[in-house]
């Protein structure tokens, strides 16, 4: 079946120091890729997405997410991590033979240390 | 920027009433989505509405629920009979052809 899995429930970074969350999915073709960000209390914005071609994605806010193929994964990266983005980040799948439906992983609680 | 909007932003309802989600999706979007987020869980899918009929529902979507798009503008999920489990974040979402969902701001539904 069709999964979307994010290993790390929670990650702790100090501000102004690098993030890497990881993604990985479970498909037998190349889905479409989303990032989602919701802070406490809000919705769930966009970061990027990936549909294809080049591999490494620019999304809002200075995020980026490279997919790899070869390790089914999309991980999502910022090379400085301010206080103001700690928030809940979801991964999520569109796998197109499916309805077009978004799986969502468990989601990623970011911790921003001052 | 068009944005997807949902009103109320908080229910409060007594188990067993029926309760109406309200969500004006952006003005060209064609396909139209409802998800859920229990709280402290993820996101899930609960059903698809393409061309004024659902394409796809999840088994969580039972005959309790139900969905409508009523005036070209408006989507509205309905819950029959709620249930203290329906307490959720529910989030309403819409694209156009083949691209990205943008979801609303979501209501949040508390079953007592």
């Amino acid at each position: 079946a069709q999964s979307v899995t994010q290993p790390d429930i929670h990650i702790t970074v100090s501000e102004g120091a690098s993030l890497e969350l990881r993604c990985n999915y479970s498909y037998g073709a190349t889905p479409y890729l989303f990032w989602y960000v919701q802070s406490p209390g809000q919705g769930l914005q966009l970061l990027l997405k990936y549909f294809s071609g080049d591999t490494l994605v620019q999304g809002i806010k200075g995020f980026e997410a490279e997919f790899k193929r070869s390790q089914s994964s999309f991980n999502l990266r910022k090379p400085s991590v301010p206080w103001s983005e700690a928030a809940e980040y979801f991964c999520a799948v569109c796998f197109m033979e499916y309805g077009n439906k978004l799986v969502f992983g468990a989601g990623t609680i970011l911790r921003v240390k001052s | 920027e068009p944005e997807v909007t949902q009103t109320p932003s908080h229910q409060v309802t007594q188990m067993g009433q029926e309760v109406i989600l309200r969500c004006v999706p952006i003005s060209n979007h064609l396909y139209f989505y409802w998800y859920r987020q229990i709280l402290g869980q993820k996101v899930e899918f609960l059903v698809s509405f393409y061309n004024n009929e659902i394409s796809e529902k999840s088994e969580i979507f039972d005959d309790q629920f139900s969905v409508e798009r009523p005036d070209g503008s408006n989507f509205t999920l309905k819950i029959r009979s709620t249930k203290l489990e329906d307490s959720a974040m529910y989030f309403c979402a819409s694209r156009q052809d083949l691209d990205t969902q943008y979801f609303g701001p979501g209501t949040r539904l508390t079953v007592l």
